[in-house]
């Protein structure tokens, strides 16, 4: 199992941040797994952001969830992150993830993707 | 929310050494807690899963301890490849999940 984020690294203050996970190796319909967002600030911890079930089910940090929106697309076995608004507090490293049948945990990771907030 | 709190934030230790980390829950997680390694450039590693089971592939050498607030994880002799950040992760609170800040685990 491998995921890959994609997307823009450089975005505008007040815009949206948008990135895709590439999912392969597994299908992202596989019954029971999740599929994840985790951020990292540049010299700070990880920060959960939210999951998205197959079936298009969506979970969100409670501080994020005005701004963010977590979708999947299965024909592409992709997932997405939108988040709006964006300032420089959301410059970070952002990395999908995904949880196993049952687990609750993120075993497998994507290397991440850098996005920087600046005009 | 569940708040989780590392200690210490820095641990300064030398290879061959005993180090302990410690994670604790704002309330009771019950043993739903993992911890992860993390080096710098990398993305994180699953170490161990609710509480005290390594996830695969983890040496020995790493265990994992606690139940309901409190935590540990024991690395029983560093070798140069553990020095890195430590991250726990409780997923009591299912599908609200929340990490620990971190200790990070360097050369003394």
């Amino acid at each position: 199992l491998q995921l890959q984020e994609s997307g823009p690294g450089l975005v505008k203050p007040s815009e949206t941040l948008s990135l895709t996970c590439t999912v392969s190796g597994a299908s992202i319909s596989s019954t029971g797994y999740y599929w994840g967002w985790i951020r990292q600030p540049p010299g700070k911890g990880l920060e959960w952001i939210g999951n998205v079930y197959y079936s298009g089910s969506t979970y969100y940090n409670p501080s994020l969830k005005s701004r963010v929106t977590i979708s999947v697309d299965t024909s592409k076995n992709q997932f997405s992150l939108k988040l709006t608004s964006v300032t420089a507090a959301d410059t970070a490293m952002f990395h999908c993830a995904t949880i196993g049948p049952r687990s609750g945990y993120f075993d497998s990771w994507g290397q991440g993707s850098l996005v920087t907030v600046s005009s | 929310e569940i708040v989780l709190t590392q200690s210490p934030a820095t641990l300064s230790l030398s290879p061959g050494e005993r180090a302990t980390l410690s994670c604790r829950a704002s309330q009771s997680v019950n043993t739903y807690l993992a911890w992860y390694q993390q080096k710098v450039g990398q993305a994180p590693r699953l170490l161990i899963y609710d509480a005290s089971n390594r996830a695969t592939g983890i040496p020995a050498r790493f265990s994992g301890s606690g139940s309901g607030t409190d935590f540990t994880l024991t690395i029983s002799s560093l070798e140069p490849e553990d020095f890195a950040f430590y991250y726990c992760q409780q997923r009591r609170n299912w599908p609200l999940l929340t990490f620990g800040g971190g200790t990070k685990v360097e050369i003394k």
